[in-house]
């Protein structure tokens, strides 16, 4: 079963903040989020991660509520190539042995409307 | 840097047909993956490894199998294809400096 609850689609204007939610209410201490897109088909990318700081880079900033059950990303200025699906995932980090792979679920398809 | 390259881009089987998708990367990883997806669902985890000649099971592994006898390459093979196993399938790879996970571009397999 998938640790993470998103909304299934999401409507942005382009030039405006998109801001995806996502629900982790029975996340662990050592367990981080991480969020990853799938743009048409293509192997998923890498946005950002964090376990319990909020988080920024040149892609996206990653806001965590203080008890950890839900966070929000937010692309400030999204634009027609942010159209993608978007996959909010927590897991144990690599070096605190989480290395067996990614679970995801469906994720948000984030469509960017001119 | 290539990063994870993927071979075939396309294939097409034929039920009880047999292949093996290759995945290679230049990044001097540990750790690699094999996921699969389904029209219109998230990637499920098939197989992985976090070195050369360890292999463990994911979520999706039966129909499957893998080795790694390099750190570059992690082969999948399919031994008897079903049409079960239509799918796109995607590599990855990763190690301990880095939370992050570096996909290929996939290979879109048929199987009829």
């Amino acid at each position: 079963d998938a640790k993470t609850t998103q909304p299934t689609s999401m409507d942005c204007a382009e030039g405006r903040a998109a801001n995806l939610p996502c629900n982790h209410s029975t996340i662990s201490g050592n367990e981080y989020v991480y969020w990853y897109r799938q743009i048409h088909s293509q192997g998923p990318q890498y946005i950002i991660h964090g376990l319990k700081n909020n988080e920024t880079n040149e892609m996206a900033s990653l806001i965590i509520t203080e008890d950890r059950k839900s966070s929000t990303l937010i692309l400030p200025h999204a634009t027609l190539r942010d159209t993608a699906v978007y996959y909010c995932i927590v897991r144990v980090g690599v070096s605190g042995g989480g290395a067996d792979g990614l679970t995801f679920g469906k994720g948000t398809h984030l469509i960017i409307q001119p | 840097n290539a990063g994870v390259t993927q071979t075939p881009k396309f294939r097409i089987l034929k039920i009880g047909q047999s292949m093996t998708l290759q995945c290679t990367q230049d990044m001097n990883h540990n750790y690699m993956y094999w996921y699969r997806q389904d029209p219109g669902m998230g990637l499920k985890l098939i197989y992985y490894s976090v070195g050369a000649g360890i292999t463990d099971k994911g979520e999706v592994p039966n129909g499957y199998n893998v080795s790694r006898s390099t750190t570059e390459d992690f082969p999948l093979r399919l031994e008897l294809a079903a049409p079960s196993q239509t799918s796109v399938y995607f590599c990855a790879s990763s190690n301990l400096a880095t939370h992050e996970q570096f996909f290929g571009p996939g290979t879109r397999l048929t199987v009829l």
